[in-house]
């Protein structure tokens, strides 16, 4: 079945320090890739998405390609924040009503 | 628009209670998710309606728990009796029908305990 690999975390960099979090996917068709972000105390909330291969997602200075050929969707930011601490999570849809999510990677930016 | 609402946003309760979690989806939204998230099995789908029908409840843990979604603007979780293992937090979402780009829209959860 469809499934989504992220990194383990957690992930802590410094301010102004530069991102990836990993996170690779099988699935039998083609997938909407996202990225989701939970701020604590809060639900989860769409940082990014994309939905055919080659595609770019961005916002808030966060990017991620849909990279068919790797099967990967790595996010990436070039200039961390402390205000970017939260947990990340990838997750794949594939038309059906089914969500598939990764366990999520928790960032900590130290100032 | 106000997003997914959820109440209450905090529940403590004895094992034994019953315990009962309510969701308001985005208005036009014709499909609703429960999930729920701890720290040892993550975030678990438990079930899915669409147009008010539940779809799969196979994500449901056992006969405890129950959900019914009565109309387009409600749906309740209901846990009846509580156990401790049941303490976690539950999360509401909701999707509009975007086809293939569709997104999630989480409520903020309710985080339980049961004692």
């Amino acid at each position: 079945g469809d499934s989504v690999t992220q990194m383990e975390g957690p992930v802590t960099l410094s301010e102004e320090a530069f991102l990836t979090i990993n996170c690779t996917y099988t699935a039998t068709g083609y997938p909407s890739l996202f990225w989701y972000v939970q701020y604590p105390g809060e639900g989860l909330q769409l940082l990014l998405k994309a939905t055919k291969a080659d595609d770019k997602g961005s916002n808030k200075g966060f990017e991620a390609t849909y990279r068919k050929e790797t099967t990967s969707f790595h996010l990436e930011k070039g200039s961390v924040q402390v205000s970017d601490s939260a947990v990340y999570f990838c997750a794949l849809y594939s038309g059906t009503y089914k969500y598939i999510f990764g366990t999520g990677t928790r960032l900590k930016v130290l100032a | 628009d106000a997003g997914v609402i959820q109440s209450p946003r905090h529940e403590v309760t004895e094992m034994g209670q019953e315990v009962t979690l309510r969701c308001k989806p985005i208005s036009g939204h014709n499909s609703l998710f429960w999930y729920r998230q701890t720290m040892m099995r993550g975030l678990e789908l438990l079930i899915y309606f669409n147009n008010n029908v539940p779809i799969d409840d196979s994500g449901m843990p056992e006969d405890r728990f129950s959900a019914k979604m009565p109309n387009a603007s409600f749906s309740t979780l209901k846990i009846q009796p509580s156990e401790p293992r049941d303490s976690a937090v539950y999360f509401c979402a909701s999707t509009g029908g975007e086809g293939r780009a569709e997104t999630q829209y989480f409520g903020p959860g309710t985080r339980l305990l049961v004692l």
